[in-house]
């Protein structure tokens, strides 16, 4: 059985642009949530999608959005990006609704100029 | 303020000796705690998840321990190897508005030298 799939793996972009990243769960799970990585704040959690919608959200600005396909898979995009907001930012899968991060990706590295 | 606490920030032991990891937490209302080991470039990987009714809880040489009166956990690591080198990293969850609410610990760092 496949694992969580994140695309790109490293990703650079400048401040002032935006970025889209994906995550697609194993096979059967429908439920994705959102990471983000840093050294300095650790693991914060992002957002929660389960059947196309977000159930839960973290303490994020809105430049921070995401969304979920019919196929359970995942984009998270954002927007005016900051020096700030580099990092590893990881996906999760879980089968239900309010699951837990069972299963995480190995992330998408992104990096601003 | 949900917090989770861990220490010590980074350890580094010898291959074969046994280590104690500590997460304390003040997460309200408790659900459930779990372990997870991150390698280096990689996603964490869940170690053990313990409900406030367990007080320990195995998985090969790591064993987890929860004291959920004085809310503390630790994860107990015998005879290190030197794949056992990644960050572990405490993750307490709330349940609230019908979903896990989980708060992160920063981690600590363990190397294991030969």
């Amino acid at each position: 059985k496949a694992g969580v799939t994140q695309t790109p793996r490293y990703l650079i972009k400048t401040r002032g642009q935006q970025v889209t990243l994906s995550c697609s769960p194993i096979s059967g799970h429908r439920s994705v949530s959102w990471y983000q990585q840093t050294p300095g704040q650790g693991l914060q959690f992002l957002f929660e999608y389960f059947s196309e919608t977000q159930r839960n959200k973290g303490n994020f600005p809105g430049r921070f959005s995401g969304r979920q396909f019919s196929n359970s898979r995942s984009e998270m995009n954002v927007s005016t990006l900051e020096l700030g907001d580099s990092a590893l930012y990881l996906c999760a899968s879980s089968l239900d609704q309010g699951g837990q991060p069972q299963h995480f990706g190995d992330g998408t590295r992104l990096s601003i100029l | 303020k949900n917090q989770v606490e861990q220490s010590p920030q980074s350890l580094i032991i010898l291959e074969g000796k046994n280590c104690t990891l500590q997460c304390n937490y003040t997460v309200s209302p408790f659900s459930n705690l779990r372990w997870y080991k991150q390698d280096t470039g990689r996603g964490p990987v869940s170690l053990t998840i313990m409900t406030f009714s367990e007080n320990t809880k195995s998985n090969g040489r790591y064993t987890a321990t929860l004291d959920a009166d004085t809310k503390q956990s630790s994860l107990h690591i015998t005879a290190s190897q030197l794949s056992d080198s990644a960050s572990y990293i405490c993750v307490v969850s709330a349940w609230a508005g019908g979903s896990y609410i989980p708060t992160f610990g920063r981690g600590t760092s363990l190397i294991v030298h030969p």
